[in-house]
């Protein structure tokens, strides 16, 4: 059973700060790994989607790694801003059986940041 | 390419009552997958369909929830006498046909109140 675990739980930053957002992952048979980002009473945004052969994702000021070895994700976000704030989710799947496809979710990490 | 659309966006039941949520997936996606977010709680996966078929269920409760994905129509994930424990936001995602190591799309949820 894939269980997933992200921290912090919350972070609150200062305005153009650098910052890293951690998930591990339990079962490491997956053949992606997606980070969604969600705003508070809104729905699901799909930030970055890395495919078990890839080793790191970009797009604009985010960048996503993946070490299945190690069961670990990254989320970098540079530069911070503001509008960065929400709360951040990493989702695994589930690569087998039945369940196939099967998003597991961690907690999610609350980002604040401020002017 | 309209994406996953959902509705209603907000439904406001009496404890008792049904509820019914609606989900239509992105064209030319055939697997549908229905998660719940309960308030101060991660996202939960429900339940797993494709056209005409339960493929898992497993995070569905064992009383009151039904779930179905028609030939023709929407997917319904359906909730009968709910309970004040059921008001959540309910995410739909859907995928394209085949073991796909695509993206999950989400819909924009329905948030469900009961009184």
């Amino acid at each position: 059973k894939q269980e997933v675990t992200q921290i912090p739980a919350a972070l609150s930053v200062p305005e153009g700060e650098n910052l890293v957002l951690n998930c591990s992952f339990t079962d490491s048979a997956i053949y992606n790994l997606q980070w969604f980002r969600q705003d508070p009473g809104k729905g699901l945004t799909s930030l970055l989607l890395i495919q078990s052969s890839q080793r790191e994702q970009t797009s604009g000021r985010l960048n996503a790694s993946l070490d299945k070895s190690s069961g670990r994700s990254t989320l970098y976000i540079a530069a911070s801003q503001p509008g960065d704030s929400a709360t951040y989710l990493c989702a695994a799947p589930n690569a087998g059986g039945t369940s196939y496809g099967k998003l597991t979710f961690g907690q999610g990490t609350i980002l604040t940041v401020h002017p | 390419n309209a994406g996953v659309m959902q509705n209603p966006r907000h439904l406001v039941r009496r404890r008792g009552q049904e509820a019914r949520l609606r989900c239509s997936p992105m064209k030319g996606h055939s697997h549908v997958y229905w998660y719940r977010q309960l308030p101060e709680e991660g996202l939960k996966f429900m339940v797993y369909l494709q056209k005409e078929n339960i493929i898992d269920e497993s995070g569905m409760p064992k009383e009151r929830f039904s779930a179905e994905f028609p030939k023709e129509g929407p997917s319904i994930l359906r909730i009968q006498q709910v309970v004040r424990g059921d008001s959540a936001a309910y995410f739909c995602a859907s995928s394209p046909p085949g073991e796909s190591t695509d993206t999950q799309y989400f819909g924009p949820g329905t948030r469900l109140t009961v009184l």
